[in-house]
């Protein structure tokens, strides 16, 4: 059972465009949902993260939206630049955590 | 900046063969974390570490798997007896947080088994 569905699978967008990678879960024992970036050849990087009591947070580009009641999470990046051609996973933390099948995002200058 | 630290960053071994995999943690952290990344594939739980022993495990971490903290610093996986599938990235993570928020994860191991 695929405890994290993640989607899109790929992305593009435009320099300046706002990229929309979204989550849903399963199990509403999850208490963290956090976005990982991942670059070629490195590891997930910890981007932003959500604790179920709050609907949105925000770091600076970086936008974490999140409905408790239809169980999804998703990640907004606001002015994409090329440098954020990454691969970005979602996850959700239990006893352990699971991670989405990834988003492969390509931002076009 | 305190990073998690993994060697080597690719190895290559036959099938059958014995592998340790080693990871130098963020020194304060107490919490060590192994994950598997089949390629193009989703990362997946292996097991985490507290206080010498094994916290949770998932189904992949099956008996031919094994974790230790043999000094310190070090944080190690074995794989007793490689198969193909086991071809993976490999990272160690490694948090300051007892609930296992905020993971920080190292670059990698590439393990390929032929």
């Amino acid at each position: 059972q695929q405890q994290v569905k993640q989607s899109p699978q790929s992305l593009i967008v435009q320099k300046g465009g706002i990229s929309i990678i979204n989550c849903a879960y399963e199990n509403t024992a999850f208490d963290y949902f956090p976005w990982y970036q991942q670059f070629p050849g490195k590891g997930p990087a910890l981007l932003i993260a959500i604790r179920p009591d709050v609907s949105e947070k925000k770091e600076g580009r970086f936008t974490i939206s999140f409905n408790k009641s239809a169980k999804q999470f998703s990640l907004h990046i606001m002015d994409s630049q090329p440098g954020d051609s990454a691969t970005y996973f979602c996850a959700a933390l239990g006893n352990q955590f699971y991670f989405g099948t990834g988003t492969s995002l390509t931002v076009i200058p | 900046e305190p990073e998690v630290t993994q060697t080597p960053s690719h190895q290559v071994t036959q099938m059958g063969q014995e592998v340790i995999l080693r990871c130098v943690p963020i020194s304060n952290h107490l919490y060590f974390y192994w994950y598997r990344q089949i390629l193009g594939q989703k990362v997946e739980f292996l097991v985490s570490f507290y206080n010498n022993e094994i916290s949770e495990k998932s189904e992949i971490f099956d008996d031919q798997f094994s974790v230790e903290r043999p000094d310190g610093s070090n944080f190690t996986l074995k794989i007793r007896s490689t198969k193909l599938e086991d071809s993976a990235m490999y990272f160690c993570a490694s948090s300051g947080d007892p609930y296992g928020r905020e993971q920080f994860f190292g670059p990698g191991t590439r393990l390929t088994v032929l």
